[in-house]
Parts: C-alpha cells; sequence; structure tokens
C-alpha cells in the first residue's frame, strides 16, 4: 500500500511571509500532482511532475519532486489571502497498461492571514 | 469545455437505505474515479471506470458499487448505508491513457448525510 504523508497538517501564517509544505513517501510514484481545495468545491490541480529532480515554477509557487521520485514539496514565495486552502498532493504509479487510482495525502490545511 | 457535473450536491439518508450518486466526466475523458473524503481519512480511493470496465479498486466494501455507461458517464451506489458512509463523495474524469493522462479533474462533490 502506497501512502503519502503531508506536513505540516495545518499552517497559518501572516500574509508576505514565505512557507514550504512537502510530501514524503517510502514508495516510488511515476508522477505527482498537487492540488488546492476550497470549501465546498472539488480539487483543482496545480502540476503535475514526473522527472525525478524536476522544479516547476508556477507564479509565486514552486513544486519539487524528489531526485528518487519518492517525495515533494511545495514552496510559496510572499504567501496572500487568496492562498487559503487545502493543499493536497497525490501520486500515480502508471504501469503500462495503465495508472493506478491516485494515492492521495491528508492534505495541508494553509490560513493566510491578512 | 464543461466541467466535471456531479448530482446532486446534497443528500441526507436513514440508515439502511441505499443511494445513487451520479457523475458526467468532462467531453472525450474516458476515465472516471470516485473518491471518499472526511475529515479524518482524507481523500481516499473507491473505484476507477475506464471505458465501461472496472480498472482499479480501494479497499471499500462491498456496499459500494459503480457503474459506467457507454457515455462515459458514471453513477456509484452505496447500500444499507451506515452512519460512518457520511462523507463528501468526489468524482474525477481524466482521459485515463498514459502517464501524463492521470491528471485528475474534479467535480463538486455530492455531500451525503447519514442520519
Amino acid at each position: 500500500t502506497q501512502l503519502l504523508e503531508q506536513s505540516p497538517q495545518f499552517l497559518s501564517i501572516q500574509e508576505g511571509e514565505n512557507l514550504t509544505v512537502y510530501c514524503n513517501s517510502s514508495s516510488v510514484f511515476s508522477s505527482l500532482q498537487w492540488y488546492r481545495q476550497e470549501p465546498g468545491e472539488g480539487p483543482v490541480l496545480l502540476v503535475t511532475v514526473v522527472t525525478g529532480g524536476e522544479v516547476k515554477k508556477l507564479k509565486r509557487l514552486t513544486f519539487q519532486f524528489g531526485d528518487a521520485r519518492k517525495d515533494s514539496s511545495l514552496h510559496i514565495t510572499a504567501a496572500q489571502p487568496g492562498d487559503t486552502g487545502l493543499y493536497l498532493c497525490a501520486g500515480a504509479v502508471y504501469s503500462g497498461g495503465g495508472a493506478d487510482g491516485l494515492t492521495f495525502g491528508k492534505g495541508t490545511h494553509l490560513i493566510i492571514q491578512p | 469545455k464543461a466541467g466535471v457535473t456531479q448530482t446532486p450536491r446534497y443528500l441526507i439518508k436513514t440508515r439502511g437505505q441505499q443511494v445513487t450518486l451520479s457523475c458526467s466526466p468532462i467531453s472525450g475523458h474516458r476515465s472516471v474515479s470516485w473518491y471518499q473524503q472526511t475529515p479524518g481519512q482524507g481523500l481516499q480511493f473507491l473505484f476507477e471506470y475506464f471505458s465501461e470496465t472496472q480498472r482499479n479498486k480501494g479497499n471499500f466494501p462491498g456496499r459500494f458499487s459503480g457503474r459506467q455507461f457507454s457515455n462515459s458517464r458514471s453513477e456509484m451506489n452505496v447500500s444499507t448505508l451506515e452512519l460512518g458512509d457520511s462523507a463528501l463523495y468526489l468524482c474525477a474524469s481524466s482521459l485515463g491513457t498514459g502517464l501524463l493522462n492521470t491528471e485528475a479533474f474534479f467535480g463538486q462533490g455530492t455531500r451525503l448525510t447519514v442520519v
């Protein structure tokens, strides 16, 4: 069974600060995705990383996939209240015949206070 | 293009009843997955359907079942409802083939409350 552990579970910081959330596993994933979910809504895909060591930037968000494809991090620079939400990482294992169902971490609840 | 549509948005059922939830995927997407989300357990994978066949299944009891139609629309059914089945049920669609096509697009979910 593949497990993804996210840390921290909860994070509350002031607007303008930087933060990093982590997603760790003992399993290797073919790809790893990050989603953001707001209350009452479904998760929305932010990024997919597939290559070990890959770094992707999305405005103030920087995503990194670990060299061994077992972990990932999300760094937010100069956080804004609009960044508030539940951040979820999800891993997929692709075996050629198709991907297994996504394995989700339990998420990091992020609150950015004005 | 239209997103993933789930109906109904909210549902209240009594213990012992059964319920059917519906999901219409993004046009052209052949894979539909279902997840249960609760505060304690987070998002848990129920099952995935691809071209009308169940391709993957999570670790849930047989009371949870699903199906997919030829137009890729999917339904999931929960029989003999228990209080612990109260959750947000999310449907996600994806192209379903190839490594990068595992990216999931979620609906807004159905909030099921069992009383």
